[in-house]
Order: C-alpha cells, then structure tokens, then sequence
C-alpha cells in the first residue's frame, strides 16, 4: 500500500520555483521523509530528507508541516536538468530497511 | 558523498544465457545492498536484499534460482540473470548503505539489459 500520495506530472518554468507537494497522512512518529529524483535511464539521486524540522541543502528545500501529514520539496530555481521524476518516500530507516518508490511526481522544466 | 558504481550500464543478451551485473561500494563499506527492478514507464520494484556473507532476501514473486545474488565482501554484491528470457529485460539498479549508519541510500546507475 502506498504510504504517499503525489501528483503524477507537474510543469515549471525555467528559473522558477518548483514546489512538489506529498502527502503522508499515515506517517509515524519515527518515519522520516525522504526524496529521491530519477532522471531518465539513470539511478535515483538522493536530495533530502528530515524528521519534522524543515530542511535546506544545496539542492532542495523540505518543508514539513506541524503535523507532520504533508511535505512540500522545494527546487529554488528550477533548471532545464531538474526535470526528472521526484519520488517522496517515508521510512523509518533503520536496520535492514530499504526503500519503497511510489509513482513519484514527473517535473518537466521548460525554457 | 558515497558512490555506488554498476557495471555494465547496459548488456545485450540471447535468450538462454545468464548475465552478471555487479555492484560496488567505491568509498564506503555496506554490510546491505539492495537490489530493484524497473520496467519502462513504472517505478522501483524491489527485487531483493543482499546481505554480506549470508543469503540474500527475496521478495515475493521473484525467483531465487534465476536471480542469483552473492555478496561476497563489503564493498561487492552481484545480481546474476540465469536463463534470461525477453521477459527479464529491464532496468536494474542497486542500492547501498554505510555500514551500521541509518544514512540514506546510494544507488547505482543502473543496467539496462535487454534479452533477444
């Protein structure tokens, strides 16, 4: 059973912000969000994740609401080499867990 | 960050014969890797879990005599296609994680094979 919810396809313009929203109403206490980008023929490529604070690096912006159901991923400016299948994942992560991918959200960046 | 490397990126195969695709950990030690399968146009499927000097996990459904999984160190896992049939032509990639860490997974580039 999926455990998020993302929208299929999302567009953005280049040099925009794009905000990919997930839900994640079911998560617990000890799942942490995850997302993952895959571009095309490639393996996922790690961006970021958190517990409940909201997260920054130099790829991404997470942010995570209060009660913790929903996430929006935040590309700052987007580029034409964003485009990409963005995967949001929740997992405890720890011991032997691995990864489960949802359908996960296609961005496409366009000029 | 850590890097996982696959080799090959992509292998042509007749129907019949087996392939090995490995699985390296370049710079870090992983006691775990993680082994998916992709079709075109879907999303991971995981296949099977990969554990340094013991037997691999497989999920349910995939078949343990065809994908033939050895982890022989800490920094080596291959997945081997026996008998690869058309059906089995995909996009496999693998996963791994610093050993004892809960850090996030790297993954490799992936292996597209196709089967003729």
């Amino acid at each position: 059973d999926a455990k998020t919810t993302q929208p299929p396809s999302m567009d953005c313009a280049e040099g925009r912000a794009a905000n990919l929203p997930c839900n994640h109403s079911t998560i617990s206490g000890n799942e942490y969000v995850y997302w993952y980008r895959q571009i095309h023929s490639q393996g996922p490529q790690y961006i970021i994740h958190g517990l409940k604070n909201n997260e920054t690096n130099e790829m991404a912006s997470l942010i995570i609401t209060e009660d913790r159901k929903s996430s929006t991923l935040i590309l700052p400016h987007a580029t034409l080499r964003d485009t990409a299948v963005y995967y949001c994942i929740v997992n405890s992560f720890g011991g032997y867990s691995t990864l489960t991918f949802g359908k996960g959200t296609m961005l496409l960046v366009s000029p | 960050g850590a890097v996982v490397s696959q080799h090959p990126s992509w292998v042509i195969c007749k129907s019949g014969t087996s392939v090995k695709i490995e699985c390296r950990s370049l710079d870090f030690q992983a006691t775990t890797m993680f082994w998916y399968r992709q079709f075109p146009k879907q999303s991971l499927m995981l296949m099977a879990t990969s554990n340094e000097g013991s037997k691999a996990t497989y999920e349910q459904g995939v078949e343990k005599d065809k994908f033939l999984i050895n982890h022989a160190s800490l920094t080596l896992s291959t997945l081997t296609v026996t008998s690869a049939h058309p059906e089995d032509s995909s996009f496999y990639i693998c996963s791994a994680r610093v050993a004892g860490t809960n850090e996030k997974l790297f993954f490799g580039s992936g292996t597209q094979l196709s089967v003729l």
